[in-house]
């Protein structure tokens, strides 16, 4: 199993770019996350996914969107990209519920000039 | 709200030495689950432990160990005859129950253990 992989590792963007970071589970789990990792701030939840066609927001939605049109994918967009964006992602999948071991992807950092 | 701490930023000590990492957490549910997670310098992050509210047994695994202790909101993680290879950041998160855990992690801010040779 190759478990959580993301594309790209890295990314360099100009503000107000719009940009797809891709995530995909091969665990057949249910529960799918996004956070952002920012120095100092720990990771905080954007965009969460409970099973195929459900989503929710986190804690940090804004300037975000996803969906989940399949349970293996989960791909976050950046619509209208700004420096405030500028940050490493992570995707993260749990079988059932987020009460259940997470499993994280490598990461991808984004720089957004 | 949940709310985790991490009050120690960075902690520095010399191979070999034992070491404690603090964590504090607030939740109004009954029902919660404690994470532990390590994110060596590659960058990845590696899953240590989970904990859910009812089970209060301390737990060891190798040089690993945790104290949980709900009198004190506190799971705190303790490294014995730590190595060069236990340096990474260390991210203590809760969540709570009550949604089935939906609403994700909230993580503390970390503590950086340096562990010099």
């Amino acid at each position: 199993n190759a478990g959580v992989t993301q594309t790209p590792k890295f990314q360099v963007l100009k503000t107000g770019q719009s940009m797809t970071l891709q995530c995909a589970q091969d665990m057949n789990h249910e529960y799918m996350s996004w956070y952002r990792q920012d120095p100092g701030m720990g990771l905080r939840l954007i965009h969460y996914s409970v099973g195929a066609g459900i989503t929710d927001q986190g804690e940090v939605p804004n300037g975000y969107n996803v969906s989940r049109s399949t349970t293996e994918d989960f791909p976050l967009r950046l619509l209208s990209a700004a420096p405030s964006q500028t940050s490493v992602y992570f995707c993260a999948s749990s079988r059932y519920r987020g009460y259940n071991e997470q499993f994280f992807g490598p990461g991808t950092r984004l720089t957004v000039l | 709200a949940q709310k985790v701490t991490q009050a120690q930023t960075e902690i520095s000590v010399v191979e070999k030495e034992d070491v404690t990492l603090d964590c504090v957490y607030e939740t109004r549910d009954t029902t919660y689950y404690l994470f532990w997670y390590k994110q060596p310098p590659s960058g990845e992050l590696v899953f240590l432990i989970r904990r859910n509210s009812f089970d209060e047994q301390n737990e060891i695994s190798g040089r690993y160990s945790w104290n949980f202790q709900k009198s004190t909101s506190s799971f705190n993680f303790t490294i014995t005859a730590s190595q060069v290879v236990d340096s990474a950041v260390y991210f203590c998160a809760l969540t709570e129950g009550s949604g089935g855990g939906a609403d994700g992690l909230t993580f503390g801010k970390g503590t950086h253990l340096i562990i010099q040779p």
